[in-house]
């Protein structure tokens, strides 16, 4: 069966660290997967679209890597700071059939002073 | 623009009364959405919609109905409300390219039934 598996422990880090969050994907043939960012009693932000054949994408301190032989998905933010502790959802669109993605039960991200 | 709009915020029902969450978009998007959150899990999709008159079942329909009658407005009716229906619910729009396009959430209306 397909699955979508984001690490369900939060991520703890010190505040200027490279944060580094997980998404890796079984039985899918991806288009393209997305990040996004969700505060707490809040609905999710779009952050960055990486396509199947791309390596990689950067917006200003984040990175999201793709890699389809591994089926994993990284996303990196650089010098973290508190602001950035929220949980992030990874979702991933497979190639054909529905144009909807699935997303991941995302991390939890918690940047410490 | 207000982008997705919700309503309410909050609401307790008792198992078996109805209701209905109030979603409207002003982006002129054809693709509104439905998801459901509960706590630690993913966001699973309900229902969807790609244009007014056109609605389709998601993953976790059971219990629910929708219906598009414009394209800024995506109603989501609960009919007898049961205690597994709480959750956070999330509407979501886009103009739904194939080639990937952003969904814009709503603030979330966050259901409990008892």
């Amino acid at each position: 069966s397909q699955k979508i598996e984001q690490n369900s422990e939060a991520l703890n880090i010190q505040e200027g660290k490279t944060a580094t969050l997980t998404c890796n994907y079984t039985n899918y043939s991806p288009a393209y997967l997305q990040w996004y960012r969700q505060d707490p009693g809040r609905g999710p932000v779009f952050l960055l679209l990486i396509r199947e054949n791309e390596k990689e994408k950067r917006k200003e301190r984040l990175k999201v890597t793709f890699d389809t032989t591994l089926k994993q998905s990284l996303f990196h933010i650089t010098a973290s700071q508190p602001a950035d502790s929220a949980t992030y959802l990874c979702a991933l669109k497979a190639s054909g059939g529905s144009y909807i993605p699935t997303f991941g039960r995302g991390t939890s991200l918690i940047v410490h002073p | 623009n207000a982008g997705v709009t919700q309503t309410p915020k909050f609401r307790i029902l008792k198992i078996g009364q109805s209701m209905t969450l109030q979603c409207t978009q002003d982006m002129n998007h054809n693709y509104m959405y439905w998801y459901r959150q509960d706590p630690g899990m993913g966001l699973k999709l309900i229902y969807y919609s790609v244009g007014a008159g056109i609605t389709d079942k998601g993953e976790v329909p059971n219990g629910y109905n929708v219906s598009r009658s414009t394209t800024e407005d995506f109603p989501l009716r609960l009919e007898l409300a049961a205690p597994s229906q709480t959750s956070v619910y999330f509407c979501a729009s886009n103009f739904g390219q194939s080639r990937g396009d952003t969904q814009y959430f709503g603030p979330g209306t966050r259901l409990t039934v008892l």
